[in-house]
């Protein structure tokens, strides 16, 4: 499968504990999207990288949030001191300059 | 700021029966627009796109969109739903810029009764 890959798919925390996300993009696709999806929402953009830089975030992304793609190529999403209100659905998409974007299939986040 | 409002949160239908899923953006300049879908339990995917020429656009499994420029609307149609078109559909906009993303839509969940 050369699409969008996520890790894990799952992840049940207790509130206060860290976690860390992994994406996978397409492999020739340099830029790189963070979005969360709740129930009955469509996805919120989170952050943006090209290549290894961080271009945008979105207000939604508190201080708690950090989100790294040290080498250009996968990048790691990280909540610190989880709360009940980060359970959700954690995207991550890629695309090429003027293409299409593409999803993965997500981390769902339940914090206990 | 951006926005898209879909209005139809549930929809249930027959098979056979039309479909059409509003969808509506508030962006004064250039957009781009996409429809998404997600079947249960997968990811997101591409249905449909348009993003200049022909307002009529085609996309997968027999399912266009109509770009209305005046209206600023860009609906979802199916002249004949299967149960297999149960899913839930997103309506996105993407104004350009440096980034790229995507503002989405709350989505529409489309049940199909065989």
């Amino acid at each position: 499968d050369t699409g969008v890959s996520q890790n894990p798919r799952h992840k049940i925390t207790k509130r206060g504990q860290n976690v860390t996300f992994r994406c996978d993009p397409i492999s020739e696709h340099n830029r790189l999207y963070w979005y969360r999806q709740t129930l009955g929402q469509g996805p919120e953009f989170l952050t943006y990288f090209q290549n290894e830089a961080q271009l945008e975030k979105s207000r939604l992304l508190s201080d708690r949030f950090s989100a790294e793609r040290p080498k250009g190529s996968f990048s790691t999403l990280e909540i610190q001191r989880t709360e009940q209100g980060d359970s959700a659905m954690y995207l991550c998409a890629s695309s090429s300059p003027g293409g299409l974007t593409y999803f993965g299939a997500g981390t769902r986040l339940s914090v206990l | 700021a951006q926005s898209v409002s879909q209005h139809n949160h549930h929809v249930i239908l027959s098979e056979a029966a039309s479909l059409e899923l509003g969808c509506n953006y508030s962006y004064g300049g250039t957009v781009n627009l996409f429809w998404y879908v997600q079947y249960p339990g997968q990811h997101l995917q591409l249905l449909l796109k348009y993003f200049s020429g022909d307002p009529l656009v085609k996309g997968i499994k027999g399912f266009e969109a109509e770009f209305i420029k005046s209206k600023f609307s860009f609906n979802l149609r199916k002249p004949s739903v299967q149960w297999s078109d149960t899913a839930e559909y997103f309506c996105a906009v993407n104004a350009g810029g440096a980034t790229n993303k995507l503002i989405f839509g709350t989505g529409t969940l489309l049940a199909v009764q065989p």
